[in-house]
């Protein structure tokens, strides 16, 4: 089945530094790769996605990059805010098993301001 | 849309005693997952439906774990007997169709087993 590893599973930045968080997936045939905020207490909610015919996306201060050959995706934010501060999650999912997701371990960000 | 629907938010329950997680999915939504989370394990995926169908569920961790999906609108999550090391987050979400879209979570329910 599909393995997805996330890193690092603790990243601090200054305010107003950029933060990279990197999975990878083990399953070549999965087409789908969304990312999960999840702030404490809270539940997990979708921040962006990418599908595996685009390369990059981008929604404002978040963009996500894809790279199918090598089976990895990373999420980039810029101009962190100490709101950004919580737990990420990325997602591989609508490969062998179709129907199913694998979740990253999660990686917890905070920004200090 | 009220988003997804979990009940209850708390539970406390003795060692032993049967436990019954409810979920209401997003109307219109055809996909159902119930995962559980804790800091050791992570967000793992118990079980999924698809039109009320269970597609997987190899990530029941065992026979006292049983989830049902009677219809669209609603799904149930039970763990009989309950043990101290079932106390985690449960989490329900749903998506339009498959995981190949969003998911949308439900506020979770705390389970602790004493």
């Amino acid at each position: 089945g599909e393995n997805v590893e996330q890193h690092p599973s603790t990243l601090s930045v200054q305010e107003g530094d950029s933060a990279v968080i990197k999975c990878t997936y083990s399953d070549s045939a999965s087409n789908y790769f969304p990312w999960y905020k999840q702030e404490l207490g809270k539940r997990p909610q979708l921040i962006i996605d990418i599908r595996s015919n685009v390369g990059e996306k981008k929604d404002q201060r978040i963009a996500v990059t894809l790279n199918k050959t090598a089976k990895h995706f990373s999420l980039h934010i810029t101009e962190t805010q100490p709101e950004d501060s919580a737990v990420y999650f990325c997602a591989a999912s609508g490969g062998t098993n179709a129907g199913k997701s694998t979740f990253g371990d999660g990686t917890t960000l905070t920004v200090k301001p | 849309d009220a988003g997804v629907i979990q009940s209850p938010r708390h539970e406390v329950t003795e060692m032993g005693q049967e436990v019954t997680l409810r979920c209401k999915p997003i109307s219109g939504h055809n996909s159902l997952f119930w995962y559980r989370q804790t800091m050791m394990r992570g967000l793992e995926l118990l079980i999924y439906f698809n039109n009320n169908v269970p597609i997987d569920d190899s990530g029941m961790p065992e026979d006292r774990f049983s989830a049902k999906m009677p219809n669209a609108s609603f799904s149930t999550l039970k763990i009989q007997p309950s043990e101290p090391r079932d106390s985690a987050v449960y989490f329900c979400a749903s998506s339009l169709q498959g995981s190949s879209y969003e998911q949308y979570f439900g506020p979770g329910t705390r389970l602790t087993v004493t």
